[in-house]
């Protein structure tokens, strides 16, 4: 069975551009979490879908940052437009539920805004 | 204070070595995870614990629910253990009860 899959594995934009990058979670699996993850730093929740739900989106910068999650499978996370310090490893994960399940996490997609 | 705290942050051993990473925390937890990144970004889940003790190849993995500290120990050590090994909680309360809290991570170095 397929990981967690991310795409792209990398991406260089310029500021102000904007980006997206794709997750699709292990099949059954009905929460989805997107992490932001500094050089040097452990990963920090951005968002977390149950089902096609977003029901922890409170670190999310809602100002430049949305994402969506099509039927409750995968789900995509937009940055626009971009800065600088956005630069940064994303990561998406997913489990069968919260709490007490085991969590798949994706190679992530590493962001370089220059 | 950060909710889960990693020791050390750098560690460097010769191959062969017992190595131990230990990792605290302060918040209510349902399970405590041990990841493992390499340098390319993806994470491996290593071993999800509640209680106790989990063993896996060389690896092991043990919780203290009372004192709230956590090891993870791997016999034998070897350079394709280099890596970073990161302790994160899942959080057993209020609306966040699921997410995930990490520590800083620790960065093992094995050399041969």
């Amino acid at each position: 069975e397929a990981g967690v899959v991310q795409s792209p594995r990398y991406k260089i934009i310029e500021k102000k551009q904007p980006v997206a990058f794709w997750c699709n979670p292990i099949s059954g699996h009905n929460t989805l979490y997107w992490y932001r993850q500094n050089l040097g730093q452990g990963p920090e929740l951005l968002i977390r879908y149950e089902n096609e739900e977003a029901v922890d989106d409170s670190q999310l910068p809602k100002d430049r940052f949305s994402a969506e999650r099509l039927k409750g499978v995968d789900s995509t996370l937009k940055i626009q437009p971009a800065e600088l310090g956005d630069s940064a490893v994303y990561l998406c994960a997913s489990s069968l539920g919260r709490g007490g399940y085991g969590y798949t996490f994706g190679s992530g997609t590493r962001l370089t805004v220059v | 204070k950060n909710e889960v705290e990693q020791s050390p942050q750098n560690l460097t051993a010769q191959e062969g070595e017992f190595i131990t990473i230990n990792c605290s925390y302060s918040v209510g937890i349902s399970a405590l995870h041990w990841l493992q990144q390499h340098p390319g970004g993806g994470i491996v889940s290593l071993f999800m614990l509640s209680s106790g003790k989990k063993k896996h190849g060389r690896l092991i993995a043990t919780i203290n629910i009372q004192e709230k500290h956590s090891s993870l120990h791997i016999t034998a050590s070897h350079p394709r253990d280099s890596a970073v090994y990161i302790c994160a909680v899942s959080i057993n309360y209020g609306g966040s009860q699921g997410n995930l809290i990490f520590g800083k991570g620790t960065k093992l170095s094995v050399k041969p």
